[in-house]
């Protein structure tokens, strides 16, 4: 079975610039997560669908981030305008209906804004 | 305030060793969830395992074992006769659906062990 599938794996932009990045959730997971990994402040959930509802986008840092989920099978993380500080590893991770509680991550992109 | 606490920043052992990882949890709510997870070198992060918070029965996964103290807010990880590709951080992470009614993962900071040949 597929797992979570994130693209690109990786990403290397100027600052200014719009950066997207996509999931695809295990096929039939109805939760779907993007968490951050920085050095300094450890992984933190950004942001948390479900049923393609965003529940929960406390940790989203601010307008420059957006995400969507048009369909149960895709999701998107944009940042406009990026900055250095952006600079991270971005996880997106799925759970089943059945066990919303158990995530499974995708592989990460690593941004590196310059 | 940290919810979980992984006071091993970096364990180094040669193979063969065995290596416990510590993790201490703080929460209010009677449903819970405890999770471990390994990131090897590569950086992507799996799955090792899911505790509820009413199965306090200790694990065992090959050489894998997990012990549960409610006790003592604790969720330990031994890796038993370590083995080089072992080497990884492994991050133990809290979900606490009863009071925030979702499902986030708090997680620590993760402990890095090295696993020397």
């Amino acid at each position: 079975d597929a797992g979570v599938i994130q693209s690109p794996r990786h990403e290397v932009t100027e600052m200014g610039q719009e950066v997207t990045l996509r999931c695809k959730p295990i096929s039939g997971h109805n939760s779907l997560f993007w968490y951050r990994q920085t050095m300094m402040r450890g992984l933190e959930l950004l942001i948390y669908f479900n049923n393609n509802v965003p529940i929960d986008d406390s940790g989203m840092p601010e307008d420059r981030f957006s995400a969507k989920m048009p369909n149960a099978s895709f999701s998107t993380l944009k940042i406009q305008p990026s900055e250095p500080r952006d600079s991270a590893v971005y996880f997106c991770a799925s759970s089943p209906w059945t066990r919303q509680e158990t995530q499974y991550f995708g592989p990460g992109t690593r941004l590196l804004v310059l | 305030a940290q919810k979980v606490t992984q006071a091993q920043t970096e364990i180094s052992v040669v193979e063969k060793e065995d290596v416990t990882l510590d993790c201490v949890y703080e929460t209010r709510d009677t449903t819970y969830y405890l999770f471990w997870y390994k990131q090897p070198p590569s950086g992507e992060l799996v799955f090792l395992i899911r505790r509820n918070s009413f199965d306090e029965q200790n694990e065992i996964s090959g050489r894998y074992s997990w012990n549960f103290q409610k006790s003592t807010s604790s969720f330990n990880f031994t890796i038993t006769a370590s083995q080089v590709v072992d080497s990884a951080v492994y991050f133990c992470a809290l979900s606490e659906p009863e009071r925030s009614n979702d499902y986030k993962l708090s997680f620590g900071a993760g402990t890095t062990v090295t696993v020397r040949a």
